[in-house]
């Protein structure tokens, strides 16, 4: 069975400094690892992706995410924060090759940057 | 950019009642998804579809729930019964197929349906 965990309910950080939101997966096989993120009464945004090759993804709007095979995580990053990146980020995963199966997602991680 | 559009963005139904949630996928996609988010809790997937079928469902996506894809465009989801519990944030979801199964899905904005 495939299952995300986001270990952090809130992300407070200091608009100008670096964010990490973290995820660790458990899947069957091989990964592909996604991030997405929710704005107020809006669907959910995606933001980048994992699929094979560099562990090191870049997504929109600056964010990026590390892949880490052996740690299972897959931690979305951000080099300098904006008040705009403040939202709901969920990190979301399912098999490779697995067909039509659906996206499996954390429980969310809410991100807050203060001016 | 194209996107998924959900009718409607907020609808309220009396309990027993049924509802229909109507999404309209990107054009050239042919997998689609409904999840649905209880306020203030994870995103849960309720059923995946395509080629005219359903590919997958949860034990969510029990005997009072339905999809159709009624027309060349609209892919809809059926509450036959409505109960309190089904009051939720409904996504749809559609993928594109022509470049393999690593694609990201592509969410609409949501149908917040509430059941008093």
């Amino acid at each position: 069975a495939q299952s995300v965990a986001q270990p952090e309910d809130q992300v407070n950080v200091a608009e100008g400094n670096p964010l990490t939101v973290k995820c660790t997966y458990s899947v069957s096989g091989n990964p592909y690892l996604f991030w997405y993120v929710q704005y107020p009464n809006r669907g959910l945004q995606f933001l980048l992706k994992y699929i094979t090759g560099d562990n090191l993804v870049k997504g929109s709007y600056g964010f990026e995410a590390e892949f880490n095979k052996s740690q299972t995580s897959f931690h979305l990053k951000k080099p300098s924060a904006l008040v705009s990146d403040s939202a709901l980020y969920f990190c979301a995963v399912r098999a490779q090759y697995s067909g039509n199966t659906p996206l499996v997602f954390g429980k969310g991680t809410r991100l807050s940057v203060i001016a | 950019e194209p996107e998924v559009t959900q009718t409607p963005s907020h609808q309220v139904t009396q309990m027993g009642q049924e509802v229909i949630l109507r999404c309209v996928p990107i054009s050239n996609h042919l997998y689609f998804y409904w999840y649905r988010q209880i306020l203030g809790q994870k995103v849960e997937f309720l059923v995946s579809f395509y080629n005219n079928e359903i590919s997958e469902k949860s034990e969510i996506f029990d005997d009072q729930f339905s999809v159709e894809r009624p027309d060349g465009s609209n892919f809809t989801l059926k509450i036959r019964s409505t109960k309190l519990e089904d009051s939720a944030m409904y996504f749809c979801a559609s993928r594109d197929h022509n470049r393999g199964s690593n694609q990201p899905q592509h969410f609409g904005d949501g149908t917040r349906l509430s059941i008093l």
